[in-house]
């Protein structure tokens, strides 16, 4: 099936650390995805993860978890320009890309 | 400038005519996809084409089509519009299907009255 989950919105204050949580049931899996969408623009490519474990990319990192089907991005230091939605993606048994619903981020001062 | 373009940028639509959205890319890459994006859902793919000459359908694809006539174009046509097709329309590439980052173009937002 096509189940995947992430919080609707999050609140969090420059400077500090956030982590999005994602969680996904299916029954074939190749790969998480993580993308940033700022309002009224494309998705752009965050990151991706097929084996368990840690991903760091600068102020970014992202994790996953095969067996509990979940994922978290984790956002450092954060900066104002960080206020977007981040948009959590499984790869199916058929390469295709189940997307959740996006969790949007505001960055307070 | 390497990348995606769509257009038109955004389109007011009478219900019942008939539309086509472009999407061209110049990274040479061979599978390319149309999604459509609505407020409190995911991103929801309705055909795709892994490579010239061959589409599939994704999730979504009923009041739609597309060809692949080349690697660079892949458009999507509305048949006969309808309310409910008002969107946000991305169109994507990767170099494969199976394995690579897919990249978005900058949308084409489309209201169908």
């Amino acid at each position: 099936g096509q189940n995947i989950d992430q919080p609707t919105e999050m609140t969090a204050t420059e400077g500090a650390i956030v982590q999005i949580n994602c969680t996904y049931q299916t029954s074939g899996f190749n790969g998480l995805f993580w993308y940033q969408q700022h309002a009224g623009e494309a998705p752009t490519f965050l990151s991706y993860n097929v084996l368990d474990g840690l991903e760091e990319k600068g102020r970014f990192s992202s994790f996953l978890s095969r067996s509990k089907g979940y994922s978290y991005l984790l956002l450092k230091e954060l900066q104002m320009k960080d206020s977007a939605s981040y948009l959590c993606a499984y790869m199916d048994s058929n390469y295709q890309l189940i997307w959740g619903a996006g969790t949007k981020l505001i960055i307070k001062p | 400038i390497a990348g995606i373009t769509q257009a038109p940028t955004s389109q007011i639509l009478a219900a019942g005519r008939r539309m086509t959205l472009r999407c061209t890319q110049d990274m040479r890459h061979n599978a390319m996809y149309w999604y459509r994006q609505d407020l409190g859902l995911g991103l929801r793919l309705i055909h795709y084409s892994n490579t010239a000459g061959t589409t599939g359908k994704g999730e979504v694809p009923d009041g739609y089509s597309v060809s692949r006539a080349n690697t660079d174009d892949f458009p999507l046509t509305l048949a006969s519009a309808v309310p409910s097709q008002t969107s946000v329309y991305f169109c994507a590439s990767s170099a494969d299907r199976e394995t690579d980052t897919q990249y978005f173009g900058p949308g084409t937002r489309l209201t169908v009255l």
